[in-house]
């Protein structure tokens, strides 16, 4: 089956701890996302990813780091400089052509702080 | 910047119609999405409109889109309990997609 899978579901962080969530894609897909969701709120844009080795920053980068070594793959850390990181954190992905943006997520991590 | 915006909650009694609107500012958008929240999970792509369309029927989802007061609506025919859930409106272009807050949709028997 072709999809979109992010582990794990759910992930705890210590004070001053980077933490890596993963999300890996079968669809062969160019484009990669990672949006941030906060209760009552909708999803704001962390990172994304174009093509392999390239990516830019989202409206709200800071304190997290990405990268894009493999085609199917698109980690995402949270570093010990985002103050506030509990929140449910969502992947996507999409072909990466004008007239065919749809993206498709995945099921999500939730992380919380200990 | 861009903006979307929709009502926060909807709650309709099983076998009624239901009826999300959504609003957004971003003209240059060529396509319009909902997608489908259940609790604890990812975002499901419910449906499309490309920005040229007025009305998109699939099953028991209709979409109407007035580009010209950039408003949207996803009306569900027949709404069961299964369709409880916080519905998404998206406006975007090439890689760029800005969300509503999304309704929650609460269906009572």
């Amino acid at each position: 089956d072709g999809g979109i899978t992010q582990s794990p579901k759910y992930l705890f962080r210590k004070e001053g701890q980077n933490v890596t969530l993963s999300c890996e894609q079968n669809l062969n897909h160019d484009a990669m996302y990672w949006y941030r969701q906060d209760p009552g709120q909708g999803l704001r844009l962390i990172y994304y990813s174009q093509i392999v080795n390239d990516f830019q920053k989202g409206d709200i980068a800071e304190g997290y780091s990405v990268s894009r070594e493999k085609k199917e793959s698109f980690p995402l850390t949270v570093t010990s400089a985002q103050k506030n990181p509990t929140a449910f954190y969502l992947c996507a992905s999409s072909i990466a052509r004008p007239g065919e943006e749809t993206q498709y997520f995945g099921p999500g991590t939730r992380l919380l702080v200990l | 910047g861009e903006d979307v915006e929709q009502s926060l909650f909807l709650s309709v009694r099983e076998g009624d119609s239901s009826v999300i609107n959504c609003t957004y500012t971003d003209s240059s958008s060529t396509y319009l999405y909902w997608y489908k929240q259940e609790p604890g999970a990812g975002l499901q792509l419910l449906t499309y409109i490309f920005s040229n369309m007025d009305m998109k029927q699939d099953q028991r989802l209709t979409v109407l889109l007035n580009k010209k007061d950039k408003h949207l609506s996803l009306r569900i025919a027949d709404t069961q309990t299964g369709d409880s859930a916080i519905y998404f409106c998206a406006s975007g272009g090439y890689n760029k997609l800005i969300f509503g807050a999304g309704t929650r949709l609460a269906v009572h028997p």
